[in-house]
């Protein structure tokens, strides 16, 4: 099956934890998203990629990390500097200027 | 600054009703919108996208207008039905024309 996905669909994180959240697609798609979405709000852009070995930051940036080495793959790092990271987290994956493809999501909390 | 402005509180309808939601935009000069479903705890799912060089578009029960003057897009479900009970998304392109901005989104719940 082609698609998008998303592992694990939920994360525990411990206090000044570093944890990375996957995203893999079978689309062939150039360009991958990052989206956080809090209850009741809209997505809101993390990263996103256009290109392997390149990524730029979205609105909400500060406390997350990105690589992008390999066109199939987007893992996202939520990183200690992150106060609040509780929250459902979105990747996608595109033909540039066209429809988003989502993954099925990744519910982190904090213990 | 820009911003998506949906209307925040929840559409309640009855079966067969058409539904209208409405998804107006500020500073934006935006290529396209597009119009998203999603379903709790589920990733969105594209419903249609329409171009600025574009008044309408249709796919089945669904119709999206844009009008880029009033900087506002409506999309209406006709005939609708209990599973097209959800939260509906429109988004517009970037600046930088490479990633989607999206509303909060609006609750629409169809009753039999």
């Amino acid at each position: 099956d082609g698609g998008i996905t998303q592992s694990p669909k939920y994360l525990f994180r411990k206090e000044g934890q570093n944890v990375t959240l996957s995203c893999e697609q079978n689309l062939n798609h150039d360009a991958m998203y990052w989206y956080r979405q809090d209850p009741g709000q809209g997505l809101r852009l993390i990263y996103y990629s256009q290109i392997v070995n390149d990524f730029q930051k979205g609105d909400i940036a500060e406390g997350y990390s990105v690589s992008r080495e390999k066109k199939e793959s987007f893992p996202l790092t939520v990183t200690s500097a992150q106060k609040n990271p509780t929250a459902f987290y979105l990747c996608a994956s595109s033909i540039v200027n066209e429809k988003l493809f989502f993954g099925s999501g990744t519910q982190l909390s904090v213990l | 600054s820009q911003k998506i402005e949906q209307n925040s509180e929840a559409l309640n309808i009855q079966e067969g009703k058409t539904a209208t939601l409405t998804c107006n935009y500020t500073n934006y000069s935006p290529a396209y919108l597009q119009w998203y479903r999603q379903d709790p705890g589920r990733g969105p799912v594209f419903l249609l996208l329409i171009r600025e060089n574009e008044k309408e578009k249709r796919k089945e029960r669904l119709k999206v207008t844009f009008d880029t003057t009033l900087k506002q897009s409506l999309f209406h479900i006709t005939a609708s039905q209990p599973a097209d009970s959800a939260t509906y998304l429109c988004a517009l392109d970037t600046d930088s024309g490479y990633a989607l901005n999206f509303g909060k989104g609006t609750s629409l719940l169809v009753t039999p």
